[in-house]
């Protein structure tokens, strides 16, 4: 049964980076798309980006200029480094495997499973 | 850029039926999926590509759409059933993946 868990530091200066990686135990991180997803206090979701393999990333518009996912498969890791952190940064962030194709034209992607989730407070 | 709306609360009495509805431009062209998210915990899936139940989640949640709608409904809700729940799709496209606001399902 694959298990994912995120680390990574919890509290981050205002205007550093974010840096959290996921290491993926059960499964081999080579065979799926790998997503961060995030979560402010009290409030929804927000997709960060995927990733599958070493080169082929796709990261969510609104994020895309600060965001960068990356992949060792040595490690069965992956991690996400989102630049110039401001408290709006402030969430709890998970790591999930996607589950994601195509049919014909139908394609598909969804979340299982999740890790539990780190918080990240941006703060001086 | 693609929205999901969803109502923020619904609530239900022990035994009846909770019906949620998540709309969204893209949603013909998209599948649409639910999560349950309890108190301090991670989302779990609870219905994928519209209306596929995984395997260890009750019988009681179904999914259904209709157009540019899709809908969660869970028959005989039980206390346990006390969580908030996320609509997911993507983008026209298909490229970028979205969330709705999520509902907040009380049950009284």
């Amino acid at each position: 049964q694959v298990q994912l868990q995120e680390s990574g530091p919890g509290l981050v200066q205002p205007s550093e980076t974010l840096s959290l990686t996921c290491t993926v135990s059960g499964d081999s991180i080579s065979s799926f798309y790998w997503s961060w997803i995030r979560q402010p206090p009290g409030k929804g979701l927000e997709w960060i980006g995927y990733i599958y393999s070493t080169v082929s990333t796709v990261y969510n518009p609104s994020l895309r200029s600060r965001v960068t996912i990356s992949l060792d498969a040595s490690k069965n890791q992956f991690s996400l480094k989102l630049n110039s952190a401001t408290a709006a940064d402030t969430a709890i962030y998970y790591c999930a495997r996607d589950r994601a194709g195509c049919r014909g034209s139908n394609c598909y992607r969804w979340f299982d499973p999740w890790g539990q989730g780190t918080l990240v407070t941006v703060s001086s | 850029s693609s929205e999901l709306t969803q109502p923020p609360s619904v609530s239900v009495s022990p035994g009846q039926t909770a019906r949620i509805t998540c709309s969204g431009d893209a949603l013909p062209d998209q599948y649409g999926y639910w999560y349950q998210q309890k108190p301090g915990q991670a989302p779990v899936v609870v219905i994928f590509k519209d209306n596929e139940r995984p395997s260890a989640i009750p019988e009681r949640f179904s999914g259904s759409r209709s157009g540019p709608a899709v809908t969660l409904t869970i028959t005989g809700v039980q206390a346990e059933d006390e969580a908030d729940y996320y609509c997911q799709s993507a983008d026209s496209s298909g490229t970028y993946v979205i969330f709705g606001g999520g509902t907040k399902l009380t049950v009284l």
